[in-house]
């Protein structure tokens, strides 16, 4: 079974730029998370899909962040324009309720804004 | 604000012996609780998730669970120099996961 898969896996852009980031949960999994990991801590939620409905999304900030997950499978997280505290590490994770809710995490994207 | 922490270490053990990492979470309506290992320049996996008091063996790994003093924990047995790395501790709680730092373990040939 394949994992979560997340493209791409390092992103370096200039500030103000916009960046985007794509996510294919594990096939069957409804739920899709984004999170945000700084250095020497542990991931933070940006928003949580239930199939294609964003059911929590109140740590997103919604000035420069978007997320859409079309047709309820992959999804993709958006920044614009960037700044230099977005740098961090984001994460997608999937996991499905039939399943004790353990949740899965994809590789990850390194992004660095200059 | 619902809360896991855990200490940051680093945890150093030799290799062989027992290692404990520690996790305390706030929201007595947690239900569930994880324990994720994450190497340097890594995502974390997912290794142990326990549900109910009590401990859960699966290997070298044993999760503990106390619900009434809102405590996790998780022991490796036998430690390899390959189990170096952060340990993060997750509740799940309404559909959400909170995650502690992460302890970071140094096991020691």
């Amino acid at each position: 079974e394949a994992g979560v898969v997340q493209s791409p896996r390092y992103k370096i852009i200039e500030k103000k730029q916009p960046v985007a980031f794509w996510c294919n949960p594990i096939s069957g999994h409804n739920t899709l998370y984004w999170y945000l990991q700084n250095l020497g801590q542990g991931p933070e939620l940006l928003i949580r899909y239930e199939n294609e409905e964003a059911v929590d999304d109140s740590q997103l900030p919604k000035d420069r962040f978007s997320a859409e997950r079309l047709k309820g499978v992959d999804s993709t997280l958006k920044i614009q324009p960037a700044e230099l505290g977005d740098s961090a590490v984001y994460l997608c994770a999937s996991s499905s309720s039939g399943n004790r809710n353990e949740q899965f995490f994809g590789p990850g994207t390194r992004l660095t804004v200059l | 604000q619902k809360e896991v922490e855990q200490n940051s270490g680093p945890l150093s053990v030799p290799e062989g012996a027992i290692a404990s990492l520690n996790c305390t979470y706030s929201d007595r309506g947690s239900q569930s609780f994880f324990w994720y290992r994450q190497y340097s320049g890594k995502s974390p996996e997912l290794i142990m998730s326990i549900y109910s008091n009590g401990d859960k063996e699966d290997g070298r790994f044993t999760a503990q669970l106390n619900k009434a003093s809102q405590y996790v924990s998780l022991l490796i047995r036998d430690s390899q120099p390959s189990d170096s790395a952060t340990y993060l501790c997750a509740s799940f709680y309404g559909q959400n996961f909170v995650f502690g730092p992460g302890t970071r373990l140094s096991v020691l040939p």
